[in-house]
C-alpha cells in the first residue's frame, strides 16, 4: 500500500535553471495538493488539483511556476527560471474525495530543492 | 484571512512527562483540524484529525482537543519518549464549501530527553 510518492527527493539547480517536481497520489485518490515550506516557516498552499483540472491556484505565484494533473500519470510542479529565494521544501498531499469525512490529506515526503 | 499560531514554538521535557502543545486559530469557520508529526528532513505524518463538530480525538498517547468557538485546539501527549522528538504541526481547513486547503501553525519543536 504505497503512500504518497514524491520525486526527486532532492534537487539542486542553478539560477535560471528549470525545476520538475514530480507527485504520485496514493492508489485511488483523485486530489492533489502541493505545499511550499520555506526555511523557518510554516507549509504554505500552493495549488489544488483534480486529473485534469485546477481547482484553486490561488497560493501560486503568478509568475515562472505552473501546475499539471494529467489524466495519466503523475502530478508535476514546474518552476520556471528558478531564482534563490526557491529554494525550499516542496510537498504533495492527495486525498480520496473533496469534501465531507473522506478528505484527509496524506502528505509525501517532500522533494527540497536547493537553488545555487 | 485565517492564521494559525502555535504555542510554545519549542519545548523541552524529561522522558516520562506529560505535555501540552497548543494550537489557536483567528477564523472559527472551520471544517476539521489535523495534527501532524514532522521528523527533520522528513514528511508529514498525519496523528489525529477533529472534525468541527466533534470535542477531541484520542490514539494511543495522543489526545487532541478542540474547542472551535474559542479558536484553540490542543494535543496532549501522555508518557513522552526520546521517539516523540519532532515538530508538531497544526493545520485547519476552512468550512464546508470554502477551499480545501489547509492553513497551516509554524509548528512546536519537541524534544524529549532520555
Amino acid at each position: 500500500n504505497a503512500g504518497v510518492m514524491q520525486n526527486p527527493r532532492h534537487l539542486v539547480r542553478r539560477r535560471g535553471q528549470e525545476a520538475r517536481l514530480r507527485c504520485s497520489p496514493v492508489k485511488g485518490h483523485s486530489h492533489v495538493y502541493w505545499y511550499r515550506q520555506l526555511p523557518e516557516e510554516g507549509l504554505k498552499f500552493m495549488v489544488y488539483l483534480q486529473k485534469e483540472n485546477i481547482i484553486d491556484e490561488s497560493g501560486m505565484p503568478k509568475e515562472r511556476f505552473s501546475a499539471e494533473f494529467p489524466k495519466e500519470g503523475p502530478s508535476i510542479l514546474r518552476i520556471q527560471q528558478v531564482v534563490r529565494g526557491d529554494s525550499a521544501a516542496y510537498f504533495c498531499a492527495s486525498s480520496p474525495l473533496a469534501g465531507g469525512l473522506g478528505n484527509e490529506q496524506f502528505f509525501g515526503p517532500g522533494t527540497r530543492l536547493t537553488v545555487l | 484571512k485565517q492564521e494559525v499560531t502555535q504555542i510554545p514554538a519549542a519545548l523541552s521535557v524529561p522522558e516520562g512527562e506529560n505535555l501540552v502543545l497548543n494550537c489557536s486559530f483567528t477564523d472559527s469557520a472551520i471544517y476539521n483540524l489535523q495534527w501532524f508529526r514532522q521528523d527533520p528532513g522528513k514528511g508529514l505524518t498525519s496523528l489525529l484529525l477533529i472534525q468541527s463538530s466533534q470535542r477531541e480525538q484520542t490514539s494511543g498517547r495522543l489526545n487532541a482537543s478542540l474547542d472551535k468557538s474559542s479558536g484553540r485546539s490542543t494535543l496532549y501527549i501522555a508518557a513522552s519518549q526520546p521517539g516523540d522528538s519532532a515538530t508538531y504541526l497544526c493545520a485547519v481547513r476552512r468550512g464546508q464549501g470554502g477551499s480545501e486547503k489547509l492553513v497551516f501553525g509554524k509548528g512546536t519543536k519537541l524534544t524529549v530527553n532520555p
